[in-house]
């Protein structure tokens, strides 16, 4: 089992593009978090998703920001017309079941650079 | 929400030292108390957690105490070594695993560095 991965592990993008960074969670994995990490703080937590749902979405900027989790595929989360304050690492975590005794794992994150 | 805050923000002691990081939550409905460790430009990774109905969790020269009374936790590292040098972060969540619960928030981080 890879564990749960992340691509690109760098991205750069210039100010106005769009950015995607994708999750493939751990085999048998069917829960996907995402959490953002701004340069020395701490992870926020962005979204959780189960496959083709979006089940909690209370971290996500209103704007400009998607995310999913299809049937066949990895997770993207998504982000339009990046600003500069969107430069931070973004990280999965995936889980198998909500049977109350199995940790999320984190995948290696996304450091998204905007020039 | 939840509000999770962790002290001090700094921390450097000489090897073979003892170190204790302090993090506070606001919401009393949270069960689950994960702490983290980072390597620079790596992922987090669990080292030990807490579950509410328990007060104290040892692992090796790791261990985990929980006062729910007083929602406050803390990580105690006993005979540091330089490897320890890491950010290490405190979460809480009001469910373990998976679901709307599990979604976890954590503390700023706290940067230790063992002096060899």
């Amino acid at each position: 089992n890879a564990g749960v991965m992340q691509n690109p592990r760098h991205l750069v993008r210039r100010r106005g593009q769009e950015a995607r960074l994708r999750c493939s969670p751990m085999k048998g994995h069917s829960h996907v978090y995402w959490y953002r990490q701004l340069p020395e703080e701490g992870l926020k937590f962005m979204v959780y998703l189960q496959k083709e749902n979006i089940i909690d979405e209370s971290g996500m900027p209103k704007e400009r920001f998607s995310a999913e989790f299809p049937k066949e595929g990895p997770s993207i989360l998504r982000i339009q017309q990046v600003v500069r304050g969107d430069s931070a690492a973004y990280f999965c975590a995936s889980s198998p079941f909500a049977d109350g005794y199995t940790e999320a794992f984190f995948g290696q994150g996304t450091r998204l650079t905007v020039v | 929400g939840e509000n999770v805050e962790q002290h001090p923000s700094t921390l450097s002691v000489q090897e073979g030292d003892s170190a204790v990081i302090k993090c506070t939550y606001s919401d009393s409905a949270s069960n689950y108390f994960p702490w983290y460790k980072q390597e620079l430009g790596k992922r987090p990774q669990l080292i030990i957690d807490i579950r509410s109905n328990v007060g104290e969790k040892k692992d090796q020269r790791i261990a985990v105490t929980l006062n729910k009374t007083a929602k406050h936790f803390s990580l105690h590292i006993t005979e540091t070594q330089p490897e320890d040098s890491a950010v290490y972060f405190c979460a809480a969540s009001k469910e373990l695993g998976a679901g709307a619960n599990s979604k976890l928030t954590f503390g700023k981080g706290i940067t230790l560095s063992v002096r060899p």
